[in-house]
């Protein structure tokens, strides 16, 4: 078990570009969640997954966010049109639905130019 | 508005000296309640967490909570505090067992040698 891991570590893009974050979770947790961390304030909760099924999304989640768990294991969350306002760390935790436990990953730190 | 508060945004105590964290909320039922610990360049991590039953809860590395219904407080503490503690301590709760954790804006520990 290597917990949960989270790609790339650090991205830095140009306003108007699309990035693409990728979530692996722990292998065998069926929950996989998403959230922003802006500097100085809690992580704020993006939306969740039981498998591959995207069960709840936060009015956080515009439309130009959008996000994927194909075959139930791992996430990708993808931005398009980036702007100076998406900077931020964003964190993927995952859970069984057995044990109220999130595991978090170290994130992905966005930076917008 | 529904929210979690977390009142200090930074403290500062001595090692050895005892530490208390403080955590409101402000929703209608009792929710499940959480603490985390983030140190820099780290995911989150759980150090205790609350359902129901027994109002003080044990957690890692000897911290412990106590939930207080009447003043919807769910306060962090430790005895006697290490170098190692210095981090970002997170409250956050859970509303309905609805899958949406809210978290507090956090509060960094400082500690003095």
């Amino acid at each position: 078990d290597t917990g949960v891991s989270q790609d790339p570590r650090h991205k830095i893009t140009k306003r108007g570009q699309n990035v693409t974050f990728r979530c692996d979770p722990i292998s065998e947790h069926n929950r996989l969640y998403w959230y922003r961390q802006t500097l100085g304030q809690g992580p704020e909760f993006l939306t969740y997954f039981q498998n591959e099924a995207q069960l709840e999304k936060s009015r956080l989640l515009s439309d130009r966010f959008s996000a994927e768990r194909p075959k139930g294991s791992f996430s990708t969350l993808e931005i398009q049109r980036t702007e100076q306002g998406d900077s931020a760390m964003y964190l993927c935790a995952s859970m069984t639905s057995l044990d109220y436990e999130q595991y978090f990953g170290p994130g992905t730190r966005l930076t917008v130019t | 508005a529904q929210s979690v508060t977390q009142p200090d945004i930074h403290i500062t105590v001595s090692e050895g000296a005892s530490l208390e964290l403080r955590c409101n909320y402000s929703y209608g039922a009792t929710p499940y309640l959480f603490w985390y610990v983030q140190s820099p360049g780290q995911g989150l991590q759980l150090l205790l967490k609350y359902f129901s039953g027994d109002t003080l809860v044990q957690g890692i590395k000897g911290f412990e909570a106590e939930f207080k219904r009447s003043q919807s407080s769910f306060n962090l503490r430790k005895p006697s505090v290490h170098w190692s503690d210095a981090a970002e301590y997170f409250c956050a709760v859970e509303p309905d067992n609805n899958n949406d954790m809210r978290f507090g804006a956090g509060t960094r520990l400082t500690v003095k040698p």
